[in-house]
């Protein structure tokens, strides 16, 4: 079956630097890789997704790569804020579409430090 | 902004006992999920509904777990009796299904079985 590995349980980095979490994955690649924000007793909120055939993907200060090769994708947070400082989730669609759920990874929680 | 409701946030309530979930998805979100997330770990899906289809239940543990999403818009999520290990985080989600807009979860429940 497939396995998630987001491999840092917890990062710490210091305000205005960028923040680098990292997703791999085995067995087949995903449909889509699609990347949530999670904050203490909320749901996950939907940040990016980035499909297969895609290398790159930015949205104001984040960016997602998704290696099939490797398969590992990687989110960027640049200009790092305390307001950033959440548990960031990674999933994987194998399907895409209406058929298709999301299979999560644990989480990485990242603190950002004034 | 739209959003998924749940009810309740919080139930406390004794092994043995019934407990029951609301979810009320995005108006037009044909698809809806049930996740639930153990502290620390990623959701894991229970289970997930097409309309008032049930397109995914694999993981639902059906001797004491019940779902139901009868006019394909609101649904519930039964737990009957509760048993300990079932304390965790129930989370409701809901996509129009095409993918890139992601899902988009509710609040969650917090269930606490004593």
């Amino acid at each position: 079956s497939q396995k998630i590995e987001q491999n840092s349980e917890a990062l710490n980095i210091q305000e205005g630097k960028t923040a680098t979490l990292t997703c791999n994955y085995t067995n087949y690649s995903p449909a889509y890789l699609q990347w949530y924000r999670q904050d203490p007793g909320r749901g996950p909120v939907f940040l990016l997704l980035i499909r297969e055939n895609e290398k790159e993907k930015r949205k104001e200060r984040l960016k997602v790569t998704f290696d099939t090769t490797l398969k590992q994708s990687l989110f960027h947070i640049t200009a790092s804020q305390p307001a950033d400082s959440a548990t960031y989730l990674c999933a994987l669609d194998m399907n895409g579409g209406s058929q298709g759920n999301l299979i999560f990874g644990k989480g990485t929680k990242l603190s950002v430090k004034p | 902004e739209a959003e998924v409701a749940q009810s309740p946030r919080y139930k406390i309530t004794e092994k043995s006992q019934a407990v029951a979930f609301w979810c009320d998805p995005i108006s037009g979100h044909a698809t809806l999920y049930w996740y639930r997330q153990i502290l620390g770990q990623g959701p894991e899906l229970l289970v997930q509904f097409q309309d008032e289809s049930v397109v995914d239940d694999s993981q639902l543990p059906k001797d004491r777990f019940s779902a139901e999403r009868l006019k394909g818009v609101d649904s519930t999520l039964k737990i009957q009796p509760a048993e300990l290990g079932d304390s965790a985080m129930y989370l409701c989600a809901s996509t129009r299904g095409q993918g890139e807009s992601g899902y988009t979860f509710g609040s969650g429940t917090r269930l606490t079985v004593v």
